[in-house]
């Protein structure tokens, strides 16, 4: 079975912390992804990795970095956390025969 | 720019009917759609997909349609049962690209 584990399902974190949310998959998939989701403006992908130290930008970039120092491992930061970035944040890996996307069951952030 | 999109952001129906949730598409050079199910509370879930060189795809309860000459795309949902309640997603990805979403539709099942 695929399994995508993002470790913190919940947090709470001040404005001005920064954050990391963790993401690991278990299916040696080469592509992951990070996604924001909020009411009314679906999934908005923040950032892409298609190999390990690779990286590429999505939609909403600012404000947040990542890191794949591993294939497995794909690491979502926020440098300085905002109200702004209060959300839910869904990891993602896309591989296989039929090149699916498997989502992990999201992290919710709140930032005060 | 380009976006896929849903036509209905919700949609209630009785138990034991069949439902149907639209989706539209405008990237022609989209070649593989997928269907989500969310849940409250958890990951999107993969249903079913589907690639451009087919019409129609059919898995247990799901059917999913792509009309490339209109660029839509509908998932069928045969019986709906309460558990199918959930917020839908169509999804279509380009090689090598990210998966780009649709808004979602809600998708209310009464007894």
């Amino acid at each position: 079975d695929v399994k995508v584990t993002q470790s913190s399902r919940y947090l709470v974190k001040r404005t001005g912390e920064k954050v990391f949310l963790e993401c690991v998959q278990d299916m040696d998939h080469e592509n992951m992804f990070w996604y924001r989701q909020d009411p009314g403006l679906g999934l908005r992908l923040i950032y892409f990795s298609y190999d390990v130290k690779m990286k590429e930008k999505g939609d909403i970039p600012e404000g947040y970095s990542v890191s794949r120092e591993k294939k497995e491992r794909f690491s979502l930061i926020l440098e300085s956390a905002s109200t702004s970035q209060t959300s839910m944040y869904l990891c993602a890996t896309k591989g296989g025969a039929g090149n699916t996307i498997y989502f992990g069951e999201g992290s919710w952030l709140t930032v005060v | 720019g380009e976006s896929v999109g849903l036509h209905l952001p919700t949609l209630s129906v009785q138990e034991g009917d069949n439902s149907i949730i639209n989706c539209a598409y405008s990237n022609s050079a989209s070649d593989y759609f997928i269907w989500y199910k969310q849940e409250s509370g958890k990951g999107p879930q993969f249903i079913i997909d589907i690639r451009s060189n087919m019409d129609k795809r059919q898995g247990q309860r799901v059917t999913v349609l792509l009309n490339k000459t209109v660029k839509h795309l509908s998932l069928q949902i045969a019986a709906t049962q309460p558990g199918d309640s959930a917020v839908y997603f169509c999804a279509e990805n380009q090689a090598g690209t990210a998966l780009i979403f649709g808004k979602g539709t809600t998708l209310s099942v009464s007894s």
